[in-house]
């Protein structure tokens, strides 16, 4: 099977743009997590999409958002662009089971605000 | 709060010898704990997982052992080679929730 894809890989923005990444699954995995790395921060969850339907939220602000298509493949959204936001962004996929269960990185699309 | 934290933010060790990365985690309720591998530039690998009903797992060269009563987790790698040269995290979940709390990552160098 496939692996986790992300595009881009590398994204370059200013400060105030927005900015849409995207997240294809493992095939036949059902959701899609969505995480930020950063040397100050490390690693921190977004967010969680199931069967379309946005089912775990961390503690970022409003500006970061996400979607899940009937296909499973899903995409974040950052608006407002800070220089803060510069970071790798990571998803990962799993089945979908609540119980516990392995989630799959993507390699990450790392975004530089300028 | 929730937090996983690592004791040791670099660990040098030579070719062959054995490795091993703690990690210490804060929320009891945690009962599913993930190790993952991640190389300059790519996304985290996993590696080994373990759930709290048990205390060790074996795998291909590396073993997890989970100690509950002092919430924590450990990665032993057997006859570490320079290729296992890396950022190693561990990561907790809730059952229930598909957040993992990451803790802060040890890098591990291997010396030939």
């Amino acid at each position: 099977k496939a692996g986790v894809t992300q595009t881009p890989r590398y994204l370059i923005k200013t400060r105030g743009q927005q900015v849409t990444l995207s997240c294809s699954p493992i095939s036949g995995h059902r959701s899609v997590s969505w995480y930020q790395q950063t040397p100050g921060q490390g690693l921190q969850f977004l967010f969680e999409y199931f069967s379309e339907t946005q089912r775990n939220k961390g503690n970022f602000p409003g500006r970061f958002s996400g979607r899940q298509f009937s296909n499973s493949r899903s995409e974040m959204n950052v608006s407002t662009l800070e220089l803060g936001d510069s970071a790798l962004y990571l998803c990962a996929s799993s089945a979908g089971g609540l119980n516990a269960e392995t989630q799959y990185f993507g390699p990450g699309t790392r975004l530089l605000v300028l | 709060g929730e937090s996983v934290g690592l004791h040791l933010p670099t660990l040098s060790v030579q070719e062959g010898d054995n490795s091993i990365i703690n990690c210490a985690y804060s929320n009891s309720a945690s009962d599913y704990f993930i190790w993952y591998k991640q190389e300059s530039g790519k996304g985290p690998q996993f590696i080994i997982d373990i759930r709290s009903n048990m205390d060790k797992r074996q795998g291909q060269r590396v073993t997890v052992l989970l100690n509950k009563t002092v919430k924590h987790l450990s990665l032993q790698i057997a006859a570490t080679q320079p290729g296992d040269s890396a950022v190693y995290f561990c990561a907790e979940r809730n059952t229930g929730f598909q957040k993992l709390v990451f803790g802060t990552g040890t890098r591990l160098l291997v010396s030939p």
